[in-house]
């Protein structure tokens, strides 16, 4: 089985730009999540997306925005981005939402912003 | 919310020789905990995790345990080889409804030094 592919892997944009990433899950796998990663703050959950219905936030601006479509594909977008945004942004995929699932990540997608 | 925290954020072992990092967890009411590896360019990927109803699981030289009174949980690495040098993270999981939270811990660098 394929594992979970991101899309594009390396990305620059600049101060006020905004930027969409994308996100393929293992086949069968209908929940998506996306964390940001940063060397200060580590790993940190945005959203989780189930059956295309965003189940759970994290703690981040409304300046980031997903979605999932019916074929459990997932995007992740960004408005208005600051230098702050540059991190890598990684999706993991599992079969539901349940606590119990286990969640698989993909390559991520680096970003850099200046 | 949950909150994990990790110790040691570095670790260096001789090859051979076990390596063991802790976690602890603030919420009771967790009931999953995976580790992941994570290597330079790459995503994290799941090397083992461990149910709230289970106090050990091993998978070869990687054994993790879970004390839920302490509530706290371990990863042990025997006979090391360099090849497991990498960022090992933490998870713990918390029901929420429908839904779930996760929180990773901040990490922990492995050198294991031929």
């Amino acid at each position: 089985k394929a594992g979970v592919t991101q899309t594009p892997r390396y990305l620059i944009k600049t101060r006020g730009q905004q930027v969409t990433l994308s996100c393929s899950p293992i086949s069968g796998h209908r929940s998506v999540s996306w964390y940001q990663q940063t060397p200060g703050q580590g790993l940190q959950f945005l959203f989780e997306y189930f059956s295309e219905t965003q189940r759970n936030k994290g703690n981040f601006p409304g300046r980031f925005s997903g979605r999932q479509f019916s074929n459990s594909r997932s995007e992740m977008n960004v408005s208005t981005l600051e230098l702050g945004d540059s991190a890598l942004y990684l999706c993991a995929s599992s079969l539901s939402a349940r606590s119990l699932e286990t969640q698989y990540f993909g390559p991520g997608t680096r970003l850099l912003v200046l | 919310g949950e909150n994990v925290e990790q110790h040691p954020s570095t670790l260096s072992v001789q090859e051979g020789d076990s390596a063991v990092i802790k976690c602890t967890y603030s919420d009771s009411a967790s009931n999953y905990f995976p580790w992941y590896k994570q290597e330079l360019g790459k995503g994290p990927q799941l090397i083992i995790d461990i149910r709230s109803n289970v106090g050990e699981k091993k998978d070869q030289r990687i054994a993790v345990t879970l004390n839920k009174t302490a509530k706290h949980f371990s990863l042990h690495i025997t006979e090391t080889q360099p090849e497991d040098s990498a960022v090992y993270f933490c998870a713990a999981i918390l029901p929420s409804g429908s839904a779930r939270q996760l929180t990773f811990g901040s990490g922990t660098q492995l050198t294991v030094l031929p």
